[in-house]
């Protein structure tokens, strides 16, 4: 089955600690990307990758980053994670001929104290 | 800046043909429309896009005006499974790639 997975689904921490986010999808496709959704808002997108080894900021990249060793593996890590980075989570991907047409996981609810 | 209006909220009743309206009246001449829908906090799942002609496909159908200024999303036959927040998006180009604006949709409500 075609599908985008992220791990953990629900994660509490506290201020400082770091962490990371898993995604993956077994569609072989090249772009994957990380949104993040809070309440009323839409969704804004924090970091995407064109391919391997090619990563590039989105709307809000500030205190994440993201690593693209492999094709179908795009993490999204917190070093020092804040208050202010709660929030819902969500990895999507798409093939490169049809980057809009996105595929998204289920989502990482996060809760920062 | 999200570049579509949307309707914070909307009910049809179920069997009914839901219509959802969205004004995209800065969009420029390149600049498609898509329309996503989330379903109580899941991933949004791709629906339909278009440029200018009306285009359809086994979930939904999209009218856009003439003038491209709005575009409506109809659902023909809504069922109860088809509550969820409907989002009417633009894509825009980016330095190196395309970018879906995401507004904050319209939340539809199906009732029995």
């Amino acid at each position: 089955e075609a599908q985008v997975t992220q791990n953990p689904r629900y994660l509490i921490t506290v201020t400082g600690k770091k962490l990371t986010v898993t995604c993956s999808q077994n569609m072989n496709h090249e772009y994957m990307s990380w949104y993040r959704q809070d309440p009323g808002l839409g969704l804004r997108q924090i970091y995407y990758s064109m391919n391997v080894e090619v990563t590039d900021k989105g709307d809000v990249p500030e205190g994440y980053k993201v690593s693209r060793k492999e094709k179908r593996n795009f993490p999204l890590i917190l070093e020092s994670p804040s208050p202010n980075q709660t929030s819902l989570y969500f990895c999507a991907s798409s093939s490169w001929t049809d980057q809009e047409t996105q595929y998204f996981g289920p989502g990482t609810r996060l809760l920062v104290l | 800046d999200a570049k579509t209006t949307q309707p914070t909220s909307m009910d049809c009743a179920e069997g009914r043909a839901a219509n959802l309206p969205c004004n995209h009246s800065t969009i420029s001449g390149n600049e498609y429309v898509y329309w996503y829908r989330q379903i109580h906090s899941q991933g949004p799942q791709y629906i339909i896009h278009g440029l200018k002609n009306n285009e359809t496909n086994e979930m939904a159908s999209l009218i856009i005006t003439e003038d491209r200024k709005s575009s409506t999303l109809i659902l023909p036959h809504a069922t109860l499974r088809d509550t969820a927040v409907y989002y009417c998006i633009v894509r825009v180009a980016g330095d190196s790639n395309y970018q879906l604006i995401w507004g904050a949709g319209t939340k539809l409500i199906i009732k029995p």
